[in-house]
């Protein structure tokens, strides 16, 4: 089975600027989760969808938003960009969510400027 | 909210000696517990994961331990080698459905040769 996949992998943006990141879940998967990985902040959860609905939120502003497609691939999007929204923004699927293992994408790494 | 403190933040151990790592979190219905592994400049990988209907459970040269009373689990690695060197980061959930995982701040483990 293929793994998690992202795109695009680097990403270069103006702050003020929006930007949409992709994920292709594992086949079969139905949960997709976004995080973001800083250096200062480690991994911190942005949300999680299943069945095209978002389950659960974490303590980002509203410029981060996301959706879930019916085929489970996922896009987030973060508005207005800041310069310290650059980070590694990180998806990951499972079965169904709960306690199902969840595994995790490459990554997509964005700098603003 | 949930909370999870990880310690040590760094690690050195020679080649052959057991590593350990251990994580506190703070909400006690928490009931999963994965271990993810993370070489520069790649992905998270699942490396263990214990839920709360277990003390302990091990694959070959990892163990994981939970104490749910004392709200603490610790990742064991025994017999070292140079390719266990990577950054560990323990995560705890509320498994009940929606899935979110609330990260540890990581442990640099190096191994010497």
């Amino acid at each position: 089975k293929a793994g998690v996949t992202q795109t695009p992998r680097y990403l270069i943006k103006t702050r003020g600027q929006q930007v949409t990141l992709s994920c292709s879940p594992i086949s079969g998967h139905r949960s997709v989760s976004w995080y973001q990985q800083t250096p200062g902040q480690g991994l911190q959860f942005l949300f999680e969808y299943f069945s095209e609905t978002q389950r659960n939120k974490g303590n980002f502003p509203g410029r981060f938003s996301g959706r879930q497609f019916s085929n489970s691939r996922s896009e987030m999007n973060v508005s207005t960009l800041e310069l310290g929204d650059s980070a590694l923004y990180l998806c990951a699927s499972s079965l169904t969510g709960g306690d199902y293992e969840q595994y995790f994408g490459p990554g997509t790494r964005l700098t603003v400027t | 909210g949930e909370n999870v403190e990880q310690h040590p933040s760094t690690l050195s151990v020679q080649e052959g000696d057991s590593a350990v790592i251990k994580c506190t979190y703070s909400d006690s219905a928490s009931n999963y517990f994965p271990w993810y592994k993370q070489e520069l400049g790649k992905r998270p990988q699942l490396i263990i994961d214990i839920r709360s209907n277990v003390g302990e459970k091990k694959d070959q040269r990892i163990a994981v331990t939970l104490n749910k009373t004392a709200k603490h689990f610790s990742l064991h690695i025994t017999e070292t080698q140079p390719e266990d060197s990577a950054v560990y980061f323990c995560a705890a959930s509320i498994a009940r459905g929606a899935q979110k995982l609330v990260f540890g701040q990581g442990t640099r483990l190096t191994i010497n040769p």
